[in-house]
């Protein structure tokens, strides 16, 4: 089982939809989670972290769930510029112990 | 500000020949710095980090290696490549001291696309 796995997609959603993705992870003693959005043949770059308690950034939700060791994200009102590889991160205490899982890939159609 | 570049961007290798990519950091001191590989549909796979100057952590077996001559250069090198090397290589380093990004945040350079032929 991998460490950390999510739902490759690809997600093609109309603009203004709504949209989920999950995560889950595997390790227990996972400490801290984030999102990260890739651009095509683009680096990585930090969407979001995500808190125990859940955390709003603009139409952007992120949430976790210990219990069941998943993490989601929630895109409302969708932007063509949201079209992007979405990458879950999940941390066991150091940078060096960050593993990111293969991405789901959103399209946003007009 | 704090800026990480690396390069060559794009490159193209015939099996057996050597490889050198180059990163280096401006705008801080004595950063965590990292390289990463993400293969075709694959998530990124830690290589090396660096604490400092001359240390190196492999992270996995393979045909590469990594040098840190400087405080803010990380070299990536192999002798002879594989065609299994072929990837999406990129350097990173830590924020989350000093202000700079959140704690666990990871900025990254533009990257390098190998392809081994």
């Amino acid at each position: 089982r991998k460490e950390v796995e999510q739902d490759p997609g690809p997600f093609n959603v109309p603009e203004g939809a709504t949209v989920a993705f999950n995560c889950t992870y595997s390790n227990s003693a996972s400490q801290s989670f984030f999102w990260y959005r890739q651009d095509c043949r683009k680096e990585p770059k930090l969407l979001m972290s995500v808190y125990s308690s859940g955390n709003e950034d603009g139409r952007f939700t992120a949430q976790l769930n210990r219990a069941s060791q998943y993490i989601s994200l929630l895109i409302r009102d969708s932007k063509l510029s949201d079209s992007a590889t979405y990458l879950c991160v999940v941390n066991r205490g150091s940078a060096r112990q960050l593993t990111f899982g293969s991405g789901t890939q959103l399209t946003v159609l007009p | 500000s704090q800026t990480i570049h690396q390069w060559p961007a794009t490159l193209v290798q015939p099996v057996g020949s050597p490889l050198s990519l180059e990163c280096t950091v401006e705008g801080t001191s004595n950063p965590n710095l990292y390289w990463y590989r993400q293969a075709a549909g694959r998530g990124l796979q830690l290589l090396f980090y660096s604490v400092g100057i001359g240390q190196i952590s492999s992270e996995v077996p393979q045909n590469l290696s990594a040098s840190r001559p400087q405080d803010r250069q990380f070299i990536l090198s192999s002798k002879k490549l594989l065609l299994s090397d072929s990837g999406f290589y990129l350097c990173a380093w830590k924020g989350g001291l000093a202000g700079v990004g959140r704690t666990g945040e990871l900025f990254f350079g533009e990257g390098s696309r190998l392809t081994v032929l």
